[in-house]
């Protein structure tokens, strides 16, 4: 499966809602697929998960983040931005035909 | 409590041979459903997936890289070995160890990472 593409940046001020799309080349995002999950990724921190299988959020994690996927489109949408959320996030996807996952590009977010 | 942590050297010369351990606790690789993969990240960049190992000794591994990878088990010791042959300056970067929890898709959490670099 090829790489998922996510825009390179994105931004939003404190309270706004921001929108990150995933789109997954030859359809592995919108063939029928619920395992796409979401890392947010904190300057020199490892990645953490905040969304897996397509919109469920592990425990824990901010009811202020939301994932949904129409078609070939994966999103994350991330509702009350908080200056806290300023981090790069990377979507995922998993192949069920051959057992494979690929990443995203990465979007920076930026909190205004 | 799931950890892990990376090892391994932190300076390769080109065409050398990389490998790096992955040692956890918390869970164990004899527990069905369960994987530990293997994800890098060159500076400034974005995340790689490499490779992952499931409980039943079942691999997979990313088609561009496949050539280079070998990816293997000790469950007594509770660690991964990924080995990446022919390095180069292209593969300087930090790579990850993380956790798929039983038959789940995504991986966490995540060890901190070790910043391999590849320079002569």
């Amino acid at each position: 499966q090829s790489a998922l593409t996510q825009p390179a940046s994105v931004s939003g001020s404190p309270g706004q809602s921001i929108t990150i799309p995933c789109t997954g080349i030859n359809g592995d995002v919108g063939g029928g697929n619920n395992y796409v999950s979401w890392y947010q990724q904190h300057p020199g921190k490892a990645p953490k998960v905040i969304i897996y299988d397509v919109s469920n959020r592990p425990s824990g994690v901010s009811n202020r983040f939301s994932g949904a996927r129409s078609g070939n489109t994966a999103s994350l949408t991330i509702s009350g931005l908080q200056a806290e959320d300023e981090a790069d996030y990377h979507c995922s996807s998993y192949s069920t035909s051959d057992r494979t996952r690929v990443f995203g590009g990465g979007t920076r977010l930026t909190v205004l | 409590q799931i950890t892990l942590k990376e090892s391994g050297p932190t300076l390769v010369k080109p065409t050398q041979t990389l490998t790096l351990t992955c040692a956890f606790s918390g869970f164990s690789l004899r527990t069905s459903g369960v994987s530990v993969g293997w994800i890098r990240q060159p500076p400034g960049k974005a995340l790689e997936w490499l490779a992952v190992i499931s409980w039943n000794d079942d691999k997979r591994y990313s088609p561009s890289l496949k050539r280079r990878l070998t990816i293997t088990k000790d469950t007594s010791k509770n660690q991964v070995v990924l080995i990446m042959t022919n390095m180069d300056p292209v593969d300087t970067g930090t790579y990850f160890c993380a956790q798929s929890p039983p038959w789940k898709a995504y991986f966490d959490p995540w060890g901190q990472g070790t910043l391999v670099t590849v320079s002569a």
